[in-house]
């Protein structure tokens, strides 16, 4: 079946470092990709997303390509800040509706001031 | 700015009691989920709805229920909470469509506590 796979964490980086979190994926399709954040004590938030290979999502800094070569997603971002602090998903859905989205297990990233 | 609204964000309920979790989203979305956060094992679907009335399993339904009996709004119900039902609960709502590249919305999330 369709699954995500994400590099483990935590991951620390110290302010203004480059940023990358490594996402994968396997699908019998062409899923669409998402990156979902979640802020200490609160829900997830759709951070980017694409729809097709070699779309490139990107918001708040943040950016990730849709390698369809490679299946992968990586999240990127050129400087971080300690605002950015905050678990991390990478998900895909290959069908809408009420087919459910796969989710990686979450990267969690700490920035040190 | 379109919401999911779950009603309590900390919740703290004795063993074997019956817990309620409401949810409702202003978005008009046709499907609806409950999902459990825990530490080390990421997100986990409980129950999901695609319509009023309708209900499927996902992939943890044991000791839940769900009730949608209006399109806004989706219960998750434990009917006797234990100690290890303790955890995060996430609710989101999705559009219908023949657009997969629609996500979820989540809601805020309420922590539970089974003492």
């Amino acid at each position: 079946g369709d699954s995500v796979t994400q590099m483990e964490g935590p991951v620390t980086l110290s302010e203004e470092a480059f940023l990358t979190i490594n996402c994968t994926y396997t699908a019998t399709g062409y899923p669409s990709l998402f990156w979902y954040v979640q802020y200490p004590g609160e829900g997830l938030q759709l951070l980017l997303k694409a729809t097709k290979a070699d779309d490139k999502g990107s918001n708040k800094g943040f950016e990730a390509t849709y390698r369809k070569e490679t299946t992968s997603f990586h999240l990127e971002k050129g400087s971080v800040q300690v605002s950015d602090s905050a678990v991390y998903f990478c998900a895909l859905s290959d069908q809408g509706g009420a087919s459910k989205i796969i989710f990686g297990s979450g990267t969690r990233l700490s920035i040190r001031p | 700015d379109v919401k999911v609204t779950q009603s309590s964000r900390y919740l703290v309920k004795r063993t074997g009691e019956k817990v309620f979790l409401e949810c409702v989203q202003d978005m008009d979305h046709e499907n609806m989920f409950w999902y459990r956060q825990d530490p080390g094992l990421g997100l986990r679907l409980i129950y999901f709805s695609y319509d009023v009335k309708m209900k499927e399993k996902g992939d943890i339904p044991e000791g839940y229920s769900v009730s949608r009996e209006k399109k806004e709004r989706f219960s998750l119900i434990l009917e006797s909470a234990s100690t290890n039902q303790t955890s995060m609960y996430l609710c989101a709502s999705r559009g219908q469509g023949g657009f997969f590249n629609y996500g979820y919305t989540f809601g805020s999330g309420t922590r539970l506590t089974v003492v």
